[in-house]
């Protein structure tokens, strides 16, 4: 049974950077698309970007200048970091693994990030 | 982007009850959408793709429907777990995105 364990700073100050490790387990890294998205409260999903299984990436255009996805495939791990970030970057965040659709089948547990001076 | 609007977001019912929500795209996204549950502090867990198949181990209560622009989700005898918050996502073009959700809740 594939798993996702997700973990990074859930504190943050304006304009520092956000990094959030996602484990991989009961399966493997390459195949599939590897997805962050956020979430604010009682609102839908963001997604923020995935890194595909020839390790490009797609990233929304929206947070496109600040986003990072990479992987470290000899862990198992992939990565999401966000630089200066802001109030508006407040919510949890998931990892996330899509298959031959994009649609996310297994999601980490999620993280809570706030960002607060 | 891809707008995807969702009605209604917020859903009163009772159990046993048929309800259905409904996902609006702002283009064509032929049958590109998928349906998600999500339980207060928990991840989303998804119920439907390709606007019509079930995940596996989904409960046949659920099911999708619709196309191109215009899409459905039905919970037929609604049962004390389905109170949740559900949203759709398109997979049709990128940046993918997501409706704003509707919470199904208990009349």
């Amino acid at each position: 049974q594939v798993q996702l364990q997700q973990w990074g700073a859930g504190l943050l100050k304006p304009s520092e950077t956000l990094s959030l490790t996602c484990a991989i387990s009961g399966g493997s890294f390459g195949g599939y698309y590897w997805s962050w998205i956020r979430q604010s409260p009682g609102k839908g999903p963001e997604w923020i970007g995935e890194l595909k299984h020839d390790y490009t990436s797609n990233i929304n255009p929206s947070l496109k200048s600040r986003v990072t996805i990479s992987a470290d495939t000899y862990k198992n791990q992939f990565f999401l970091t966000l630089t200066s970030v802001t109030a508006a970057d407040t919510g949890v965040y998931y990892c996330a693994r899509a298959g031959s659709y994009e649609v996310m089948q297994y999601w980490g547990q999620g993280t809570l990030v706030a960002v607060s001076s | 982007d891809i707008q995807m609007t969702q009605s209604p977001s917020t859903l009163s019912a009772s159990i046993g009850d048929t309800v259905t929500i409904t996902c609006r795209a702002s283009e064509n996204i032929k049958n590109w959408l998928a349906w998600y549950q999500q339980k207060p502090g928990k991840a989303p867990n998804l119920l439907i793709y390709k606007a019509s198949t079930l995940e596996t181990g989904v409960p046949p209560r659920f099911s999708g429907s619709g196309s191109e622009t215009e899409f459905t989700l039905t919970i037929s005898s609604l049962q004390p777990e389905d109170f949740a918050f559900y949203f759709c996502q398109q997979f049709n073009a990128y940046p993918l995105t997501f409706g704003g959700g509707t919470k199904v809740d208990i009349k």
